[in-house]
């Protein structure tokens, strides 16, 4: 069975660019989550998904949103980025939010100059 | 409110020694805690989880509810231990997980 595959695996963004990262769950996993991951704050929730509904949120700003899709795939969207931005971004599948494992893809690095 | 805490960044032991990573936490509820785990060039990956009482690659945790902590550990570290450890808190459903820190474990021969 194929892992969570994620995608770019490396971005480089300048202050104030957007960006949408994706995330394709492992098949069969309806949950995805996504996390921030960076030397000062370690790793972060940012927010998760079930079933296209959002269901928990981090405590991000408003910039920071993310969607899923009817097959389970997912995108989180940064706008007017930041340099503080910079980080590994995270997406974890699981078969649904009551199952307690969560299975990491690679990540996308994301770069703000 | 919420939190993890790993107070070792770094934790250097010799092959055959005992192994200790330590985990608080923070908590009002009832906790569900996990130990993640990332080997050089890996993913992150699911160690153990409290509730399931079970022991991986010869690691153990204990939810220890007076002392809030989650300690891992392991009686004799092989090399292939070496990876960053991460003790994780499970709220509000277990898809958004509290991380700690994590500890990097280095295990030399």
């Amino acid at each position: 069975k194929a892992g969570v595959t994620q995608t770019p695996r490396y971005l480089i963004k300048t202050r104030g660019q957007q960006v949408t990262l994706s995330c394709s769950p492992i098949s069969g996993h309806r949950s995805v989550s996504w996390y921030q991951q960076t030397p000062g704050q370690g790793l972060q929730f940012l927010f998760e998904y079930f079933s296209e509904t959002q269901r928990n949120k981090g405590n991000f700003p408003g910039r920071f949103s993310g969607r899923q899709f009817s097959n389970s795939r997912s995108e989180m969207n940064v706008s007017t980025l930041e340099l503080g931005d910079s980080a590994l971004y995270l997406c974890a599948s699981n078969l649904s939010p009551f199952y307690n494992e969560q299975f990491f893809g690679p990540g996308t690095r994301l770069t703000v100059l | 409110a919420q939190r993890v805490t790993q107070p070792e960044k770094l934790l250097s032991v010799f092959k055959g020694a005992p192994v200790e990573l330590k985990c608080n936490y923070s908590y009002s509820g009832s906790p569900e805690l996990f130990w993640y785990v990332q080997y050089s060039r890996q993913r992150l990956q699911l160690l153990l989880r409290h509730i399931s009482r079970e022991s991986i690659k010869g690691f153990t945790a204990d939810l220890n509810k007076g002392e809030t902590s989650f300690h891992l550990k392991k009686p004799f570290a092989q090399e292939e231990d070496s990876a960053m450890y991460y003790c994780a808190l499970s709220t509000g459903g277990y898809n958004k997980l509290i991380f700690g820190a994590g500890t990097r474990l280095a295990v030399h021969p």
